[in-house]
């Protein structure tokens, strides 16, 4: 069964700092690759998405993700948080073809001013 | 930018009741689906619906679930028999196509006593 794992569950960061997020999944064929983003009291809202191409994508607020096939990773990153980021990351895959959307566990960051 | 609505934000009920779960997804899109989040936990694919039936659903989606899209705005998830382990966040979705990025709704918090 697909799976989906985000290694990191609570992240605690000063503003400023840099940002990485783990995110892997299980499946072998074509996938499309999302990260989601939910702020405190509202709902998912989409950050940056791949689906073919340039495997590094740019998404809105600075964040960027890189997919490495070979490692079934798409890893999110920012290289300056703010305050703002503070929310609940979500990483998602979709296998090509299909309709069902895989979500990891989601990872909490705070960001402390 | 159109958004995708749920109705009502809480609902609490007692075990054993049926409860009725809206969404009115963006207005041109096609695909609807259903998702939820048990508190501290991962974001779970219930069934997705297209062209009027289910096109895919999840082992969670058992004989207490039903969807329908009564008229064409409106998306409805019914859990017929509600459980205490039904007690999460319910988030609805909608994509103009099957692979296009999903677009979330704010949820509906069940909590069942």
């Amino acid at each position: 069964a697909q799976s989906v794992s985000q290694h990191n569950h609570h992240v605690i960061l000063s503003e400023a700092a840099s940002l990485e997020l783990g995110c892997n999944y299980s499946y072998g064929g074509t996938v499309n690759l999302f990260w989601y983003v939910q702020y405190p009291g509202q709902h998912l809202q989409l950050l940056l998405k791949y689906f073919s191409g340039d495997p590094l994508v740019k998404g809105i607020k600075g964040f960027e993700a890189e997919f490495i096939k070979s490692k079934f990773s798409f890893n999110l990153r920012k290289p300056s948080v703010q305050w703002s980021d503070t929310a609940e990351y979500f990483c998602a895959v979709n296998h090509f073809g299909g309709n069902q959307f895989y979500f990891g566990t989601g990872t909490s960051l705070t960001v402390i001013p | 930018e159109p958004e995708v609505t749920q109705t009502p934000s809480h609902q609490v009920t007692q075990m054993g009741q049926e409860v009725i779960l809206r969404c009115v997804p963006i207005s041109n899109h096609l695909y609807f689906y259903w998702y939820r989040q048990i508190l501290g936990q991962k974001v779970e694919f219930l069934v997705s619906f297209y062209n009027n039936e289910i096109s895919e659903k999840s082992e969670i989606f058992d004989d207490q679930f039903s969807v329908e899209r009564p008229d064409g705005s409106n998306f409805t998830l019914k859990i017929r028999s509600t459980k205490l382990e039904d007690s999460a966040m319910y988030f609805c979705a909608s994509t103009g196509t099957a692979q296009e990025t999903q677009y979330f709704g704010p949820g509906t918090r069940l909590l069942v006593l």
